[in-house]
């Protein structure tokens, strides 16, 4: 098993270019999520998908959209890139999004994508 | 969720059992504490948690007070590959998220 897969790994943009970040798990998990990291700084949740076919705001959603594009991949997309996005981007899955016993809800991660934005 | 204050940094000497500390004195019934941790430039780790009871598993044991308002997460002989920053995480069993605070950066020193 491969985990979780994020590509690419690292990712240059000019202001106002869009990309799509690319997430894939192989645990049949069906909770998926996208954090950013700022340096320093904890991981901030921007979307997540509870289920195939479902999704929701995090904390920081704004300048990003999602798509839950089957039960194994989530990706996340820049649609005009700002400076302010320049941040290292992790997908998790877990098994559960919380309905049931905590020990389903064990999050795992992806290595990162480094995004910086010129 | 519950919000969690840990110290900055620690070191430990290696083969030394390393002990991170974490206070979450507004922890509610229903929400359990979670440990993750950072190796530079990875994806976070899954560690342990638990809710009221002490929890131990193949990686760490966590110690939680009977008030349950601190609990201490426990390398038992840590090794430099320990080195990382470590996240004690408060939630609700039915939440959806993690909240990551600045938690602690553990250094095993040779």
């Amino acid at each position: 098993n491969a985990g979780v897969t994020q590509t690419p790994k690292f990712q240059v943009l000019k202001t106002g270019q869009s990309m799509t970040l690319q997430c894939a798990q192989d645990m049949n998990h069906n909770s998926m999520y996208w954090y950013r990291q700022d340096p320093g700084m904890g991981l901030r949740l921007i979307y997540y998908s509870a289920s195939e076919g479902t999704t929701d705001k995090g904390e920081v959603p704004n300048g990003y959209n999602v798509s839950r594009l089957n039960k194994r991949e989530f990706s996340l997309r820049l649609e005009s890139a700002a400076p302010s996005q320049t941040s290292v981007y992790f997908c998790a899955s877990s098994e559960s999004g919380g309905l049931l016993a905590p020990k389903y809800n064990e999050q795992f991660f992806g290595p990162g994508t480094r995004l910086t934005v010129l | 969720d519950a919000k969690t204050t840990q110290p900055t940094s620690m070191d430990c000497a290696e083969g030394r059992a390393a002990n991170l500390p974490c206070n979450h004195s507004t922890i509610s019934g229903n929400e359990y504490v979670y440990w993750y941790r950072q190796i530079h430039s990875q994806g976070p780790q899954y560690i342990i948690h638990g809710l009221k009871n002490n929890e131990t598993n193949e990686m760490a044991s966590l110690i939680i007070t009977e008030d349950r308002k601190s609990s201490t997460l426990i390398l038992p002989h840590a090794t430099l590959r320990d080195t990382a920053v470590y996240y004690c995480i408060v939630r609700s069993g039915s939440a959806r998220q993690l909240t990551f605070g600045s938690g602690t950066q553990l250094t095993v020193l040779p």
